[in-house]
């Protein structure tokens, strides 16, 4: 019972690089979202996806890019990597909350702990 | 536009001591409400929920009621323990046609031996 899988669970760029954080859920769930976590701020959402071919920018989507082409799969991709998202970064999916009989419950993974030079 | 506010932490308690984080919502219409928990270097897993007014959600000891009239979701528990200390964060979502979770910037507990 695997759940939401995010890789890798640490890594240090420099700045100027590029990297895809990667996520994968195994329970068919159609939402799902990339959030970091800051000290004292609380989670911020990135971006989010309602479905397979569906993306949208939540609250700090800047010098993040994403894509979902399958509904197990929602990658995280830093264009060029700055100071400033050295962060812990969470995956986390659920069913929609319209869909019959769900309440919309948000499953995470473990984290992704991201420090930029 | 929707929001969830929470006490600041950190809350530092003796154990066995009772435990209230405060937790208020700002939305329209009737958002499900959600606590959840992070202990040291993990993610956050569902502490318990309420989907609807004066519903009480309740897990592990620890209790929330979904108060409509004062938009609040406040987490109780009657005796804590050291094995409680974590953040634990307040969190909406709405039920029509937005998949959003709304989170509050969580509350640190340290539970004393």
């Amino acid at each position: 019972n695997a759940g939401v899988t995010q890789t890798p669970k640490f890594q240090v760029l420099k700045t100027g690089q590029s990297m895809t954080l990667q996520c994968a859920q195994d329970m068919n769930h159609e939402y799902m979202s990339w959030y970091r976590q800051d000290p004292g701020m609380g989670l911020r959402l990135i971006h989010y996806s309602v479905g397979a071919g569906i993306t949208d920018q939540g609250e700090v989507p800047n010098g993040y890019n994403v894509s979902r082409s399958t509904t197990e799969d929602f990658p995280l991709r830093l264009l060029s990597a700055a100071p400033s998202q050295t962060s812990v970064y969470f995956c986390a999916s659920s069913y929609s909350s319209g869909t019959s009989g769900r309440t919309g419950e948000l499953f995470f993974g473990e984290g992704s702990r991201l420090t930029v030079l | 536009g929707n929001s969830v506010t929470q006490m600041e932490g950190p809350v530092t308690l003796s154990e066995e001591a009772f435990l209230t984080i405060n937790c208020t919502y700002t939305a329209t219409g009737y958002p499900s409400l959600f606590w959840y928990v992070q202990y040291p270097g993990e993610g956050l897993q569902l502490l318990l929920k309420a989907t609807k007014a004066d519903d009480k959600g309740s897990n592990k000891g620890f209790e929330a009621t979904y108060r409509k009239e004062t938009t609040s979701f406040h987490l109780e528990k009657g005796s804590v323990q050291v094995s409680d200390s974590a953040v634990y964060f307040c969190a909406s979502r709405g039920t029509s046609g937005t998949y959003k979770y709304i989170f509050g910037t969580g509350t640190r507990l340290k539970v004393l031996a």
